[in-house]
């Protein structure tokens, strides 16, 4: 199966630093390359996504940017405000087999 | 539209009952997931359903641990003889597998299982 690791696992910034979460994986065949913000006693949403034909996507101040042939995409968010505080988590997909998410990574913007 | 429905959203049983949880998943969505998330932990997925095709059940972490799907709509997932560590979020996630390939998925506000 897909072998997928995210880091950090913890991160804390200031409020208005940058952040950068990185995810690898290992089936060269993944195509969809999402990550979802799950805040506290919520359910996971999509934040933003990006699909294998494409090397950068930008919505506002998060970005997510993919490197195919190091096996590798990270989210961005810029100018961190304190609702940005939540865990992250990628899900590499195929389209062909379930999904194996990253253990996530816990996003602490201090204001 | 209405999105993805779980039920219960609360469930406290004994140790050995046996647990039924539903998922209706977003209308005309052909991909259906169940995962299990323990407190601080992440997703772990059990099992997926698409289309008409038989189920990825790699996930499922013993044979206590049953899922159908009806229709190509609603889902149950049946957990027998519940056990204390079986305790978790179990959420459900529907989304649209199309020629695009693989898209969102669109999760629902989970089923909280206490076995005491």
């Amino acid at each position: 199966g897909e072998n997928v690791e995210q880091h950090p696992s913890t991160l804390s910034v200031q409020e208005g630093d940058s952040a950068v979460i990185k995810c690898t994986y290992s089936d060269s065949a993944s195509n969809y390359f999402p990550w979802y913000k799950q805040e506290l006693g919520k359910r996971p949403q999509l934040i933003i996504d990006i699909r294998s034909n494409v090397g950068e996507k930008k919505d506002q101040r998060i970005a997510v940017t993919l490197n195919k042939t190091a096996k590798h995409f990270s989210l961005h968010i810029t100018e961190t405000q304190p609702e940005d505080s939540a865990v992250y988590f990628c899900a590499p997909d195929t389209g062909r087999r379930a999904l194996t998410f990253g253990s996530g990574t816990r996003l602490q913007v201090q204001p | 539209g209405a999105g993805v429905s779980q039920s219960p959203s609360n469930k406290v049983t004994e140790k050995g009952k046996d647990v039924e949880l539903r998922c209706d998943p977003i209308s005309g969505h052909t991909a259906l997931y169940w995962y299990r998330q323990s407190l601080g932990q992440g997703l772990e997925f059990l099992i997926y359903f698409q289309g008409n095709s038989a189920p990825d059940k790699s996930g499922l972490p013993s044979d206590r641990f049953s899922a159908e799907r009806t229709g190509g709509s609603v889902s149950t997932l049946t957990i027998q003889r519940t056990q204390q560590e079986d305790s978790a979020v179990y959420l459900c996630a529907s989304s649209l597998m199309s020629g695009g390939g693989p898209s969102e998925q669109f999760f629902g506000p989970g089923t909280r299982l206490t076995v005491l």
